[in-house]
């Protein structure tokens, strides 16, 4: 385990659906964000969230509607989706810094989501 | 938003030297090198992370010439397990409430690591 745990790992569901990804980390991280990957694509920033207040969203569609109720967890909620959507949604989390050197992301594993 | 440029792929065999380069002709002052790992179906794992000159790990060395213009990641006596996507990064800092690091992600390299 990488400190950032998503679940569920793999999941199928259909256009009419509603479906929530999960993220959680023990890190004492303050900042989370979403990515999106898809097939032979360049990582897509979605959602950051810091200190629990969203302060990006990368133009992503509403059927995409994040929730951050701590700094512990984040959610992305699915509803209505398209086939296009399916690809490896990725959680990560950081610590923030106003100077100086970023430890870096600690990303999760990732939820492999299709979408029929 | 510093851009950068790495080769799309790279191959390999165990026991070599690998040396991955990255050019950031637009990098800003305050930025900083970060480099990536991802293994198929997993997130990307942070390797190493400087501002200049020379920084080392247990895992790998990032030379950062003087101009910073570039920036090349080397990977000493790599093994199969090597084989993975890395990626180049150049810290872009939005400094809003808080502060946080902003990191925008390329194509990356593709290592190939044969036996």
């Amino acid at each position: 385990e990488t400190g950032v745990t998503q679940t569920p790992r793999h999941l199928v569901m259909g256009m009419t659906n509603k479906k929530s990804l999960k993220c959680e980390q023990h890190l004492g991280h303050n900042a989370m964000y979403w990515y999106k990957q898809s097939a032979k694509k360049p990582l897509e920033l979605m959602f950051v969230y810091s200190l629990e207040e969203r302060v990006e969203n990368n133009s992503v569609p509403s059927r995409f509607s994040p929730e951050c109720p701590n700094s512990s967890h984040l959610f992305l909620h699915l509803h209505t989706l398209q086939p296009e959507d399916s690809a490896l949604y990725l959680c990560a989390s950081s610590q923030d810094r106003t100077q100086g050197a970023e430890d870096g992301y600690t990303f999760g594993s990732g939820t492999r989501l299709t979408v029929v | 938003l510093a851009k950068t440029t790495q080769p799309i792929s790279m191959d390999s065999y165990e026991g070599q030297e690998v040396n991955i380069t990255c050019s950031h002709n637009n990098i800003a002052t305050n930025d900083y090198i970060t480099w990536y790992q991802q293994f198929p179906s997993q997130g990307p794992r942070f390797i190493i992370q400087g501002y200049k000159t020379k920084v080392t790990n247990e895992v790998a060395s990032l030379f950062i010439p003087a101009d910073r213009k570039s920036s090349t990641l080397s990977l000493p006596r790599v093994s199969l397990s090597d084989t993975a996507v890395y990626y180049c990064l150049v810290g872009d800092r939005a400094v809003m409430n808080t502060g946080f690091q902003k990191l925008v992600f390329g194509t990356g390299t593709r290592l190939l690591v044969s036996p």
